[in-house]
């Protein structure tokens, strides 16, 4: 696609529920990331893919979340009995090969509300 | 301490003037640093990266980076109304492939 897309652009919903979070990167980009920012604060690394894999899962907050990258394109990000903490706004973005040389670019995010 | 640190601000400065913007970085061996640039209500854009000691320049962008005082800084020359944005600084960690942000510090430019 031209562009990182992120669904639902907009998610409300009750604490205690499940919700997922769903990024489909730029075509042929291998590396994948999700953070969360606050209001007010930068973007938080969750946690990156190659390819398949988690690259890196540790800033994941605990086992409520999840990520699954099972065909090394889209990704879905799951968070399990959602608390009034976890609303925020989800980022994802995607680069060609990961690593420190390559251009991220960011989704337009899916804001998530916990009421 | 934070892993990134930035003056949250707002910083302001007429149209026209050079803004400078500030981060420090606690991990002595990171290697890539980089400058985005957040819009109220939009997601992060790149603006600028840059590995080696030294200045970079691009356009009205440099980016400034020492390494010895673990401190990267964004010049922007002739500052217009629709720089006005909140400016991240992205560091990443040594041995991983993991983006560290600051907290951003809002500009704005005054027409």
């Amino acid at each position: 696609g031209a562009g990182v897309s992120q669904t639902p652009s907009n998610k409300v919903t009750e604490k205690g529920k499940y919700v997922e979070l769903r990024c489909d990167p730029i075509s042929g980009h291998t590396a994948l990331y999700w953070y969360r920012q606050s209001l007010g604060q930068g973007p938080e690394f969750l946690i990156y893919f190659q390819g398949t894999g988690a690259a890196d899962d540790s800033g994941l907050p605990n086992d409520r979340f999840f990520a699954v990258r099972p065909e090394g394109s889209v990704s879905t990000l799951k968070i399990q009995r959602t608390e009034r903490g976890d609303s925020a706004v989800y980022l994802c973005a995607s680069s060609l090969n990961g690593g420190g040389t390559d251009t991220q670019y960011f989704g337009p995010g899916t804001r998530l509300t916990v009421l | 301490q934070k892993e990134v640190e930035q003056n949250s601000g707002p910083l302001s400065v007429p149209e026209g003037a050079i803004a400078s913007l500030n981060c420090t970085y606690s991990d002595r061996g990171s290697q890539s640093f980089f400058w985005y640039r957040q819009y109220s209500g939009k997601s992060p854009e790149l603006i600028m990266f840059i590995y080696s000691n030294g200045d970079k320049e691009d356009g009205r962008f440099t980016a400034q980076l020492n390494k010895a005082s673990q401190y990267v800084s964004l010049l922007i020359r002739d500052s217009q109304p629709s720089d006005s944005a909140t400016y991240l600084c992205a560091v990443i960690s040594s041995g991983t492939y993991k983006y560290i942000f600051g907290t951003g510090t809002r500009l704005k430019v005054l027409a």
